[in-house]
This record gives structure tokens, C-alpha cells and sequence, in this order.
């Protein structure tokens, strides 16, 4: 699975967009991006995943660059309850693989009142 | 409510004195995974089970042991436990095995071995 490179952190103001980069440069044309976040010590959650389009579901917005080296997952209206490790993780599609998730560090996310 | 089920929640027992976590789900999923969580080392995979009867070691197997009798089942079991198995467990399930199917994980097991 390919390497992804992720801030350690940001900060954002409650109420207004979170904006969080992840850059995946040497993705292949099967994988997967996938967005999970931890909120303190409880299991990862989903969030999303796109393979080359923008996706949007009920919790965030994901967009994936032309070249698929990058993406950016977007919490339009982030609350105190968004603070959390956010982890962009890469993944091929294929079926029949049992490859695990690799979490990196992700980016801690602290919404501020 | 479709959601992964881990017990206990908490436990602190001594070396060697075997126990069982365990895992439920009702999703009716195939894959079911059990990983650690200790920090600086992220999450490490330690079994996993693609369906009933069918289960196979992650990155860090050495210690534990699983079965998966049944789809929604899937224990985790020390039998001797040591001090270097204290962590953070989680187990995971997904609809199948491919890389589009997302995991939803139980609200974890912080295990103390003493």
C-alpha cells in the first residue's frame, strides 16, 4: 500500500471548514483513498473513501486531485466533537485481499470553541 | 444498530492467567480482525478470519490465539498472558475482504497485565 505523509496537527475554528491534506504520491491506479478518525483512545471510525472522484457522504467531503497524489477531506462545519486523530490511509481495491489498514500518526485535529 | 461489540471493556489480571476478549458483530460481515494499539507503534494487525473456520495471523500473532465458529464471532485469546501484551485492542469486521469495503471497529479493550 502506498506511503501516506499527513500534518501532525491543526487546529480550526468551531463552525467553520477543517481542511485536512494528505499527500499519497506514489498511489497506483488500484488504491483507494480512505479517511478514519480516532477520537481519544475509542475504535477508528470511518469516514470515506474515493478511488479518483469527489465523494461526499453525510459526515465529510473528500477531494482527490487529478493526478491522485494528493487529497483533502473536508468537514464543512466542524464541532467540538470533530477534535480527533484523522489517519489517510491508501488501499488497493482488489477483492479477496486481506490486507490489514495501515494507520500512520494522521493529523491531530483540534476544533476550538 | 449495526455495531462491533467487544468484552470486557477494561481488565487487569496477572501473568499467566489465561483470558478471552471477546467480539461480536451483527452485521452478518465475512472478515473479522483483531489489532493492538500501543503508542508510537499505531495499530498492528494480530489475526484475522475471512470467514467461518478460516483464520490467519497478522503482523504480531505471537501469543494469542482466535476462532471464528460462528460469522458474528470472533474471540481473542491469551493463554498465558505476559506484561509486554498490555494494550489497546480492537476488533474490526467489513462486509468482505476488498479494499472497498470499509471497517468498523468495537470501542476497544484496554488490557492490564500485571
Amino acid at each position: 500500500d502506498a506511503k501516506t505523509t499527513q500534518p501532525p496537527s491543526m487546529d480550526c475554528a468551531e463552525g467553520r471548514a477543517a481542511n485536512l491534506p494528505c499527500n499519497h504520491s506514489t498511489i497506483s491506479g488500484n488504491e483507494y483513498v480512505y479517511w478514519y478518525r480516532q477520537i481519544h483512545s475509542q475504535g477508528p471510525q470511518y469516514i470515506i473513501h474515493g478511488l479518483k472522484n469527489n465523494e461526499t457522504n453525510e459526515m465529510a467531503s473528500l477531494i482527490i486531485t487529478e493526478d491522485r497524489k494528493s487529497s483533502t477531506l473536508i468537514l464543512p462545519h466542524a464541532t467540538l466533537r470533530d477534535t480527533a486523530v484523522y489517519y489517510c490511509i491508501v488501499r488497493v481495491g482488489s477483492s479477496g485481499s486481506a490486507r490489514q489498514l495501515t494507520f500512520g500518526s494522521g493529523t491531530q485535529l483540534t476544533v476550538l470553541p | 444498530e449495526a455495531q462491533v461489540t467487544q468484552n470486557p471493556r477494561y481488565l487487569i489480571t496477572v501473568t499467566g492467567k489465561k483470558l478471552t476478549v471477546t467480539c461480536s458483530q451483527n452485521m452478518n460481515h465475512e472478515y473479522m480482525s483483531w489489532y493492538r494499539q500501543d503508542p508510537g507503534l499505531g495499530l498492528r494487525q494480530i489475526y484475522y478470519s475471512m470467514n467461518v473456520e478460516v483464520t490467519d495471523k497478522g503482523d504480531v500473532p505471537e501469543g494469542y490465539k482466535v476462532s471464528r465458529k460462528e460469522k458474528r464471532n470472533f474471540p481473542l485469546i491469551l493463554e498465558s498472558p505476559s506484561p509486554n501484551q498490555t494494550s489497546l485492542y480492537f476488533c474490526a469486521s467489513s462486509p468482505g475482504t476488498g479494499g472497498r469495503q470499509p471497517q468498523h471497529f468495537g470501542d476497544g479493550t484496554r488490557l492490564s497485565i500485571l
